[in-house]
């Protein structure tokens, strides 16, 4: 069965400082990796994915990650973070159905 | 990029009634959508798959008669949560795939949500 794990459930950062969210995955095969985020009483927005090529992927909002295949890992990344990019942050995998990881919260202090 | 509406985006019911919730791709057409449950502080669970003009397919420990999901066009579909009661009170989100979106054809959008709350 495929999964993802965000081992953290909170993450805190400064403004200006570079923040990481951690994901790892198992999967049989050649993984479909998502990331999304979610705002409080809404959807998920889609960032980025990693299907094949380029080991870092570059979205939306200044995100990148980077597949690692050795690691089995898909870490969310930003160079400077923003208060406004405090939320909740998922790891998913799939392409027919979704699963989604447990989620991590980012908060980025001022 | 594509856009996935819900409505209503808030419903509060008595116990007994039923709810329905609607998913629109709003600029796309969309032959299979997906209804997700989230409750509070945890990540989502796929309750089903919808398909247009066939039956939805229901992931295990779903039950079908309680939650019926009906996707009468390319760019409609609906859950309806029967008989509703206070464990039912929970975030529904349903998603959709777009193709011709920035995600490309592997990549989910999502609706805003739904969200039941059963007296």
């Amino acid at each position: 069965a495929q999964s993802v794990a965000q081992p953290e459930d909170q993450v805190n950062v400064a403004e200006g400082n570079p923040l990481t969210v951690k994901c790892t995955y198992s999967v049989s095969g050649n993984p479909y990796l998502f990331w999304y985020v979610q705002y409080p009483n809404r959807g998920l927005q889609f960032l980025l994915k990693y299907i094949t090529g380029d080991n870092l992927v570059k979205g939306s909002y200044g995100f990148e990650a980077e597949f690692n295949k050795s690691q089995t890992s898909f870490h969310l990344k930003k160079p400077s973070a923003l208060v406004s990019d405090s939320a909740l942050y998922f790891c998913a995998t799939g392409f027919q159905k979704l699963v989604f990881g447990t989620g991590t919260r980012l908060l980025v202090s001022p | 990029g594509a856009v996935v509406s819900q409505h209503p985006s808030r419903v509060i019911c008595k116990s007994g009634t039923s709810v329905k919730i609607e998913c629109r791709s709003l600029d796309f057409q969309a032959t299979t959508m997906f209804w997700y449950r989230q409750f509070p502080k945890q990540s989502l669970m796929l309750m089903a798959t919808s398909n247009e003009g066939s039956k939805a397919t229901y992931e295990q420990g779903v039950e079908k008669d309680k939650f019926l999901i009906n996707h009468a066009s390319l760019t409609l579909s609906t859950l309806t949560v029967t008989s509703a009661h206070p464990e039912d009170s929970s975030f529904y989100i349903c998603s959709a795939r777009d193709p011709r979106g920035r995600g490309g054809r592997e990549t989910q959008y999502f609706g805003p949500g739904t969200r039941l709350l059963v007296l």
